[in-house]
């Protein structure tokens, strides 16, 4: 199984906008509504943010929020804050009790 | 409040068995139907899943380590383990237990994490 493709970085201002993508195949994010993201700071286990594409854990700020289209899900992080910055990481169900995770972005806050 | 707790050597040989136990306390393995899962991370790379178990004693593994991984319960003790046998330098990882949100099902959704342990292999 190949690991699910994230971009490396990805950044904003303070108050923006940022999409985090997170490309799988059909056998994973493309055919199962189980994509899960995390925030991972350094030195820190990581934390879940969004599970099963968009719903939010409790204590989540609803500034972030998850989609999927197709093989491609999505991380957007709206009102970016400086404690944003972080590795986001997304995993997917893979069929057979299998799960998959992407590469890891590292979002900076400019 | 649900805590994980890993431990076992920093340290371990070439070729030889890496053994660690995730211990939970907050709440009884047994009656929670629940998969608890191993998760690793090489420095400075990115999360791979190795397996989950059920607190009844059945366990899948991520395909690409099935053949060296096996993951035990010991509701007893109220902890969990993970043996990886014949270790090389690219096993050396930040090792986390974890425990999903949801029952029954492994689906990606860790919610409680360990604090990690940091595993090197070498001679």
């Amino acid at each position: 199984q190949s690991a699910l493709t994230q971009p490396p970085s990805a950044s904003g201002s303070p108050g923006q906008s940022v999409t985090i993508s997170c490309t799988g195949t059909s056998s994973d994010v493309g055919g199962y509504n189980y994509v899960s993201w995390y925030q991972q700071h350094p030195g820190k286990a990581p934390k879940l943010m969004i599970y099963e594409v968009s719903k939010r854990p409790s204590g989540v700020p609803d500034r972030f929020s998850g989609s999927k289209s197709g093989n491609m899900a999505s991380l957007t992080v709206s009102g970016l804050q400086a404690e944003d910055e972080a590795d986001y990481y997304c995993n997917s169900y893979a069929g057979s009790n299998n799960l998959v995770f992407g590469g890891g972005t590292k979002l900076t806050v400019l | 409040q649900l805590q994980l707790q890993e431990s076992g050597p920093g340290l371990v040989k070439p070729s030889e068995t890496l053994s660690l136990t995730c211990a939970v306390s907050g709440g009884p393995i047994s009656s929670s139907s629940y998969y608890w899962g191993w998760i690793r991370q090489p420095p400075g790379k990115g999360l791979e899943w190795i397996g989950s178990i059920y607190y009844s004693g059945s366990a899948y593994y991520n395909p690409s380590l099935k053949s060296r991984v096996t993951i035990s319960v010991d509701t007893s003790k109220n902890q969990f383990s993970l043996k990886l046998s014949s270790v090389t330098a690219a096993d050396t990882a930040v090792y986390y237990c974890a425990r999903p949100l949801k029952m029954a099902t492994i689906l990606g959704d860790f919610y409680y994490w360990g604090q990690g342990t940091l595993v090197t292999v070498s001679s």
